[in-house]
């Protein structure tokens, strides 16, 4: 199972907004919603941002949004701030009923 | 409140074997799968498979099969790598599946380091 493929850097000023990708195939992000986001600071463990494509979990904040189409999954985030600097990495649930990580994808708030 | 509360950083010689622990408490530790992901140094996530914490019953991913076993024992997961390799260098994270859909991961471990070096 190969990767999921994200950019490996997106930026943006503060108060703006971006948007990273997540291509996959038919056999993973195309066939199911079942896409999940983590955040990653440096030296940190994973946090959860979004599951089941655009769900966020309690705590997260609304300014994160995500949504698919087609084989390509994305995540917004509004209002860029400077604590969202980090790497991010999408994954999905694949038709061998197994998980797949993105390549994942810096955010650097210029 | 739920923790997962992992083992401390390890250094082996390839060849040697390592096991790392997950101990998880602030919830019923039977009722989520654990998930294993390996993160190498500069490099991304890597889904590496997941135990039933019910049954006890192991999945691993492509990759993960012959030196790699999971294990459980009460509210604790284990990890255990044989003939580690230079490669292994790595840090290994639990993560808990929330359970309601299919791989969503609410909570992680702190990450346990392993270094494989002569």
């Amino acid at each position: 199972q190969s990767a999921l493929t994200q950019p490996a850097s997106v930026s943006g000023s503060p108060g703006q907004s971006i948007t990273i990708s997540c291509t996959g195939t038919t056999s993973d992000v195309g066939a199911y919603n079942y896409v999940s986001w983590y955040q990653q600071h440096p030296g940190k463990a994973p946090k959860l941002m979004i599951y089941d494509v655009n769900d966020r979990p309690s705590g997260v904040s609304n300014r994160f949004s995500g949504s698919k189409s087609g084989n390509t999954a994305s995540l917004t985030i509004s209002g860029l701030q400077a604590e969202d600097e980090a790497d991010y990495y999408c994954s999905s649930y694949t038709s061998s009923s197994t998980c797949v990580f993105g390549t994942g994808t810096k955010v650097t708030v210029l | 409140q739920v923790q997962l509360v992992q083992s401390g950083s390890e250094l082996r010689k390839p060849g040697a074997s390592v096991k790392v622990s997950c101990k998880a408490s602030g919830y019923m530790f039977t009722s989520y799968a654990m998930n294993w992901v390996r993160q190498a140094p500069g490099q991304g996530l890597e889904w590496m498979g997941w135990i039933n914490t019910n049954t006890g019953n192991p999945t691993y991913a492509q990759g993960f099969t012959g030196r790699f076993v999971f294990s459980l024992d009460t509210s604790t997961a284990y990890l255990q790598i044989s003939s580690l390799k230079a490669e292994d260098t790595a840090v290994y994270y639990c993560a808990r599946d929330e359970g309601s859909t299919w791989y969503n991961f609410d909570y992680w471990g702190q990450g346990t380091p392993v270094i494989v070096s002569s």
